[in-house]
């Protein structure tokens, strides 16, 4: 069975610092990861993912993240907070012979100005 | 477009009602999920449908039924609701392959007392 760890519930950064989100995973197979973002009272927006190919992947608003495949990790990184990045966000994975994605628990992320 | 849908935003049901949350999306997506999203443990997979006619169970499936009789619409039935129901829902849908991102609704907030 898959699964997706992430270890800290919240995570407080200071606005301009460089802030990093873990995530952990585990699959049968090769993995795609993703990170999604979540506003209050909003659904899921998708930040960015990893298929195959760069272990490191860009995506929106500054962030990218990094694969490592024998640490089965995919931290989410940004060099400069902004405080508008303060939300929820959420690593998920899925493995190349299923459709769904598994989610972890999500981390709260605060900057603060 | 207007990406995914759903209704109603937020419902309160009495123990033991039924009801449907409807989700619709206009992006012709061959894929469509329903998830429940609680404190702490992340979001979980109800059901999916990989097409029309095309339905499986999730992480999460007991007291959920679904149908997928047209592309756009994935509803999801409650068929006698219990506290333990209380969640927000959200639906999700995605074009081929597999790895490729998924759009959320915005959700749909059931408190069932």
């Amino acid at each position: 069975a898959q699964s997706v760890a992430q270890p800290e519930d919240q995570v407080n950064v200071a606005e301009g610092n460089p802030l990093t989100v873990k995530c952990t995973y585990s699959v049968s197979g090769n993995p795609y990861l993703f990170w999604y973002v979540q506003y209050p009272n909003r659904g899921l927006q998708f930040l960015l993912k990893y298929i195959t190919g760069d272990n490191l992947v860009k995506g929106s608003y500054g962030f990218e993240a990094e694969f490592n495949k024998s640490q089965t990790s995919f931290h989410l990184k940004k060099p400069s907070a902004l405080v508008s990045d303060s939300a929820l966000y959420f690593c998920a994975v899925s493995d190349t012979g299923r459709r769904a994605l598994t989610f972890g628990s999500g981390t709260r992320l605060q900057v603060q100005p | 477009n207007a990406g995914v849908t759903q209704t109603p935003k937020f419902q309160v049901l009495k123990t033991g009602q039924s009801m449907t949350l409807q989700c619709a999306q206009d992006m012709n997506h061959e894929y469509m999920s329903w998830y429940r999203q609680d404190p702490g443990m992340g979001l979980r997979l109800i059901h999916y449908s990989v097409g029309a006619g095309i339905t499986d169970q999730g992480e999460v499936p007991n007291g959920y039924n679904v149908s997928r009789s047209t592309t756009e619409d994935f509803p999801l039935r409650l068929l006698s609701a219990a506290p333990s129901q209380t969640s927000v829902y959200f639906c999700a849908s995605s074009s081929e392959p597999q790895w490729r991102e998924q759009y959320f609704g915005p959700g749909t907030r059931l408190t069932v007392t």
